[in-house]
């Protein structure tokens, strides 16, 4: 298996602009998880899926952050207007079964965003 | 609000020691807690997986333990070799997955 997949692994944008990130999680997965890494705050959980269902959006910082879902197979991460401060590297992973998060999540190697 | 804290920040041993590393949170009502390790510039790899009913978990050099009573897991590295230097994290998972800040080892050929 290849693994979760994320696209581009590293994006630079000006502030203003729309900025789009994918992934593809492990066949079969049925969980999807976005997380955001910075030295200030560290791993956060932004928003995760249950069978394409977003679960729970409670840490998506501010309404420019929209995430979806449209097929078990993809997901997008979209930031508009993005900001300098949203620079960081996202990271996507996925997990075997639905629900609360009890089992293994299989991390992408993350997109790295600059905006400046 | 659970919170979940990793000390040390930073450890640096010579190769061949034994080490553990510490993962404390607040609140016990957890559904797991696993343990990751992040290379630089790369995502996070799952090293062992301990279910709340669980208090241990091993696979190879590395064995973790779990005490919700105490609020602690430990990370036990055995016979350290340069490869393992990497950031460990700790995360609880449940409803919603909680990272610690992590621990960054360095080990000295």
């Amino acid at each position: 298996d290849a693994g979760v997949i994320q696209s581009p692994r590293h994006e630079v944008t000006e502030m203003g602009q729309e900025v789009t990130l994918r992934c593809k999680p492990i066949s079969g997965h049925n969980s999807l998880f976005w997380y955001r890494q910075t030295m200030m705050r560290g791993l956060e959980l932004l928003i995760y899926f249950n069978n394409n269902v977003p679960i729970d959006d409670s840490g998506m910082p501010e309404d420019r952050f929209s995430a979806k879902m449209p097929n078990a197979s993809f997901s997008t991460l979209k930031i508009q207007p993005s900001e300098p401060r949203d620079s960081a590297v996202y990271f996507c992973a996925s997990s075997l079964h639905g629900g609360a998060n009890t089992d293994t999540q299989y991390f992408g190697p993350g997109t790295r965003l600059t905006v400046l | 609000k659970q919170e979940v804290t990793q000390i040390p920040a930073a450890l640096s041993v010579p190769e061949g020691e034994n080490l553990v590393l510490n993962c404390s949170f607040t609140d016990s009502a957890i559904y797991n807690l696993q343990w990751f390790r992040q290379d630089p510039g790369k995502g996070l790899t799952s090293l062992l997986l301990i279910q709340s009913s669980q208090r241990e978990q091993t696979s190879g050099r590395l064995n973790a333990s779990l005490d919700k009573s105490s609020g602690r897991s430990t990370l036990y590295i055995a016979a350290s070799q340069p490869g393992d230097s990497a950031t460990y994290l700790c995360a609880l998972g449940g409803f919603k997955t909680i990272f610690g800040a992590g621990t960054r080892l360095f080990v000295k050929a």
